[in-house]
């Protein structure tokens, strides 16, 4: 296992625009989480999942903001109507309950 | 809400010294606690975690202590290497494998 996969890496995208983030997770972890990052400062939780269930939504995920986890494997976080303040570094992480707490390297959403 | 926080943003140190990163928490509920080490470029790498039912944990070079007394943890780093050079966060959770709430983070510089 090559740990928590994240893609893209990178995106550049216009204000306005729709943009998809994949997570791949530790294949025996049935948790999911999704933070975001700006520079300089540490993650912020957005919502996390249990299998395919999402548990918990932080009030930083607006109504323009959605993740999916359909079948409990990978996840996808999409951001609708990109502004200039999603510019962020966007981390996936998982679990095995509560054991192995672990990041993915992240996807760095720049919007211009 | 509530968060932890760090108690310095920079922590300059020769090569072999040892390292002390100390980080204030808030909320005294909390009863899992881990600290992370994050590279330029890379997501939040897992140094070692302590449950609230213990007040020291010590693993390869590094040993974290907690005093739920004064609501303060520590990751200590013994014979600090130029490798050890990242940011360094302490997070909290209410429940383990939950949201994590991070601070902001010591960026620790190693010298030779």
């Amino acid at each position: 296992d090559t740990g928590v996969s994240q893609n893209p890496r990178h995106k550049i995208t216009k204000r306005g625009q729709n943009v998809t983030f994949r997570c791949d997770p530790i294949s025996e972890h049935n948790r999911l989480y999704w933070y975001r990052q700006t520079l300089g400062q540490g993650p912020e939780f957005l919502t996390y999942f249990q299998n395919e269930a999402q548990l918990e939504k932080s009030r930083l995920l607006s109504d323009r903001f959605s993740a999916e986890r359909p079948k409990g494997s990978f996840s996808t976080l999409e951001i609708q109507r990109t502004e200039q303040g999603d510019s962020a570094m966007y981390l996936c992480a998982s679990s095995l309950g509560t054991r192995d707490y672990t990041f993915g390297s992240g996807t760095r959403l720049t919007v211009v | 809400g509530e968060s932890v926080g760090l108690h310095l943003p920079t922590l300059s140190v020769q090569e072999g010294d040892n390292s002390i990163i100390n980080c204030a928490y808030s909320n005294s509920a909390s009863d899992y606690f881990i600290w992370y080490k994050q590279e330029s470029g890379k997501g939040p790498q897992f140094i070692i975690d302590i449950r609230s039912n213990m007040d020291k944990r010590q693993g390869q070079r590094v040993t974290v202590l907690l005093n739920k007394t004064v609501k303060h943890l520590s990751l200590q780093i013994a014979a600090t290497q130029p490798g050890d050079s990242a940011v360094y966060f302490c997070a909290e959770n209410l429940q383990a494998g939950t949201a994590l709430i991070f601070g902001k983070g010591t960026t620790l510089s190693v010298s030779s």
